[in-house]
């Protein structure tokens, strides 16, 4: 089945305590990226990835790191994580082109104590 | 910047009527794709609809259909003989074309719709 896999789906953690939220796409796509969801805002995005190792910042990528080392995985980093990174993250893939929509995971609920 | 403006936080419709929810966008892009995505309480993003900006004729699939008005930007969406299964969050999106660029998309902030009995 052609799915995006995200992990945790809930993670409860301390203010500066590094996190790591992994993202999986078995469809082969080249485009990955990273939204939050914070309620009133909609989706925002954090970061993308065009391809393997090649990432850049969306509109909201401050306290946030990512890497794509292998075509499939697309891994968020929190390095210290603060209480305003509580939020809701969807990792997201598609082919070279989003023109069809894109496939996104089922979410990771992150709160920060 | 793109922007995308959904005025309708909430709305609820009684099972089987039909409901309409509104999305409007500011771009000065001419080519872009524009998208409905439903949000359950599952949390999961299923994508509901798509319509190309350069093609005048509004999408439909099955009981969701949209009317896009590109001179006024808005970009409606109809889900006609709504069932209990359509409650969820619903966003609108906006995304402009690009060639080996980032096809973000840009998000509203969501219409939260619900079916009643």
């Amino acid at each position: 089945e052609a799915q995006v896999t995200q992990n945790p789906r809930y993670l409860i953690t301390v203010t500066g305590k590094k996190l790591t939220v992994t993202c999986s796409q078995n469809m082969n796509h080249e485009y990955m990226s990273w939204y939050r969801q914070d309620p009133g805002l909609g989706l925002r995005q954090i970061y993308y990835s065009m391809n393997v190792e090649v990432t850049d910042k969306g509109d909201v990528p401050e306290g946030y790191k990512v890497s794509r080392k292998e075509k499939r995985n697309f891994p968020l980093i929190l390095e210290s994580p603060s209480p305003n990174q509580t939020s809701l993250y969807f990792c997201a893939s598609s082919p070279w082109t989003g023109k069809n929509g894109y496939t996104f995971g089922s979410g990771t609920r992150l709160t920060v104590v | 910047a793109q922007t995308v403006t959904q005025s309708q936080p909430e709305m609820s419709v009684q099972e089987a009527e039909t409901v309409t929810l509104s999305c409007t966008y500011d771009t000065s892009e001419n080519n872009y794709y524009l998208f409905w995505y439903k949000q359950p309480p599952s949390r999961q993003m299923i994508l509901v609809i798509r319509q190309e900006a350069y093609k005048q004729q509004n999408a439909t699939e099955n009981r969701f259909s949209v009317n896009f008005q590109k001179a006024a930007k808005s970009f409606s969406l109809k889900i006609s003989d709504s069932q209990l299964g359509d409650t969820a969050m619903y966003f609108c999106a906006f995304m402009k074309t690009s060639n080996f660029g980032n096809e973000k998309l840009t998000f509203g902030t969501g219409t939260r719709l619900t079916i009643i009995p």
